[in-house]
């Protein structure tokens, strides 16, 4: 079955740091991909989403680029902020038919000042 | 527009007790899906509506977990005979259904606790 595998957290960084959370996936077919934010105390947030191989989707200065030759999408962000403290899931929805997305575990960021 | 809403934000139970959530999804979205989401883990999918069609729930952990949608409105998911294992945030989301169908726009979900 579909799967989805994200590095584990919390990743700890000083503001203004570069930032890379890993993203790889299992999926037949041609899945979509998706980062979802959670903040403290709220619901999941659509963060950018690539619905192609080669795509690049971007938001609030975050990318990821759909990879896939290494079924990858790895989510970076070249100068995070205090306010990006999150955690962040990765997802497929897969196009087999399951209408159901995957999520990862969701990997806690922490942005120190 | 309005986002999903769900309700209340706050539950406290005592064990053995049943529990109703409610989740209003943005209008029009026939896509309705309920997760659980247990202190520091992902999320665990539980049920799924589309429009008329028979949920698929082949998510709910146990038959003391059942939910309900109206049409293509409100839904709820109770919880009967509440375990302390049942605490936990619960969310709802809503998917358009053509269009954005894949992306799922989610409530501020419900924190349950059971004491």
């Amino acid at each position: 079955g579909d799967s989805v595998t994200q590095m584990e957290g919390p990743v700890t960084l000083s503001e203004e740091a570069f930032l890379t959370i890993n993203c790889t996936y299992t999926a037949t077919g041609y899945p979509s991909l998706f980062w979802y934010v959670q903040y403290p105390g709220e619901g999941l947030q659509l963060l950018l989403k690539a619905t192609k191989a080669d795509d690049k989707g971007s938001n609030k200065g975050f990318e990821a680029t759909y990879r896939k030759e290494t079924t990858s999408f790895h989510l970076e962000k070249g100068s995070v902020q205090v306010s990006d403290s999150a955690v962040y899931f990765c997802a497929l929805s897969s196009s087999g038919g399951s209408y159901i997305p995957t999520f990862g575990r969701g990997t806690s960021l922490i942005v120190h000042p | 527009g309005a986002g999903v809403s769900q309700s209340p934000s706050n539950k406290v139970t005592e064990k053995g007790k049943d529990v109703e959530l409610r989740c209003d999804p943005i209008s029009g979205h026939t896509a309705l899906y309920w997760y659980r989401q247990r202190l520091g883990q992902g999320l665990e999918f539980l049920i799924y509506f589309q429009g008329n069609s028979a949920p698929d729930k082949s998510g709910l952990p146990s038959d003391r977990f059942s939910a309900e949608r109206t049409g293509e409105s409100v839904s709820t998911l109770t919880i009967q005979r509440t375990q302390q294992e049942d605490s936990a945030v619960y969310l709802c989301a809503s998917s358009p259904q053509s269009g954005d169908s894949d992306t799922q726009y989610f409530g501020p979900g419900t924190r349950l606790t059971v004491l």
